[in-house]
């Protein structure tokens, strides 16, 4: 059974402090793993795809790396709008998502 | 930019009732998707349409749960009746692949039972 664990469950960093967000996992033949960016009572927001370790991508304060156990999300200088939940999945051959529980972010100004 | 609609946003209704959702996915996307989730947890996966054929409803409660997109656009999932455990926001999202990846989510439907 595919396996996705989010640490720590929630991180507060003051304005500006870079820190790293965990997703381990256990599946059969990884085809991708995805974060999503959520806000309160909004849907979750697709943010990046991995493929294969090694792989690395960023889109502005984030970068996100893949390790054939474990992805990181890491945030760089963060701004309070950064806040919200990050959540990570794994994808399987062609099954479907499984998704973490996430990590809920709050940055202070 | 294309999004993915549902509705309502929000919906209270008492136990024993019909409640039913509604999402028009990402025009061109074949794959739809119905998730729950509940509050503190990540979404977990209803029922997978593609196209109008659904490919897995493995963990839908059959017994009160039903979804379908006859035109294999649009999508309704009910809940006939409501129990006071199926309070939680339900995700409805789209995708292009057939085979899954890159998933768009909805705004969702915060669903209260009392």
């Amino acid at each position: 059974e595919d396996q996705v664990t989010q640490s720590p469950e929630a991180l507060r960093l003051q304005e500006g402090e870079s820190s790293s967000l965990n997703c381990s996992y256990t599946v059969s033949g990884l085809r991708g793993l995805f974060w999503y960016r959520q806000d309160p009572g909004k849907g979750p927001e697709f943010l990046f795809t991995l493929y294969s370790a090694g792989e690395e991508k960023e889109k502005e304060r984030l970068k996100a790396t893949l390790t054939k156990k474990e992805s990181f999300l890491h945030i760089t200088a963060p701004k309070p709008k950064d806040s919200a939940t990050y959540l990570c999945a794994v994808q399987a051959g062609y099954s479907t998502l499984t998704f973490g529980k996430g990590t809920m972010l709050l940055v202070s100004p | 930019e294309a999004e993915v609609a549902q509705s309502p946003r929000y919906k209270i209704t008492e136990k024993s009732q019909a409640v039913a959702f509604w999402c028009d996915p990402i025009s061109g996307h074949a794959t739809l998707y119905w998730y729950r989730q509940i509050l503190g947890q990540g979404p977990e996966l209803l029922v997978q349409f593609q196209d109008e054929s659904v490919v897995d409803d493995s963990q839908l409660p059959k017994d009160r749960f039903s979804a379908e997109r006859l035109k294999g656009v649009d999508s309704t999932l009910k809940i006939q009746p409501a129990e006071l455990g199926d309070s939680a926001m339900y995700l409805c999202a789209s995708s292009l692949a057939t085979s899954g990846g890159e998933q768009y989510f909805g705004p969702g439907t915060r669903l209260t039972v009392t």
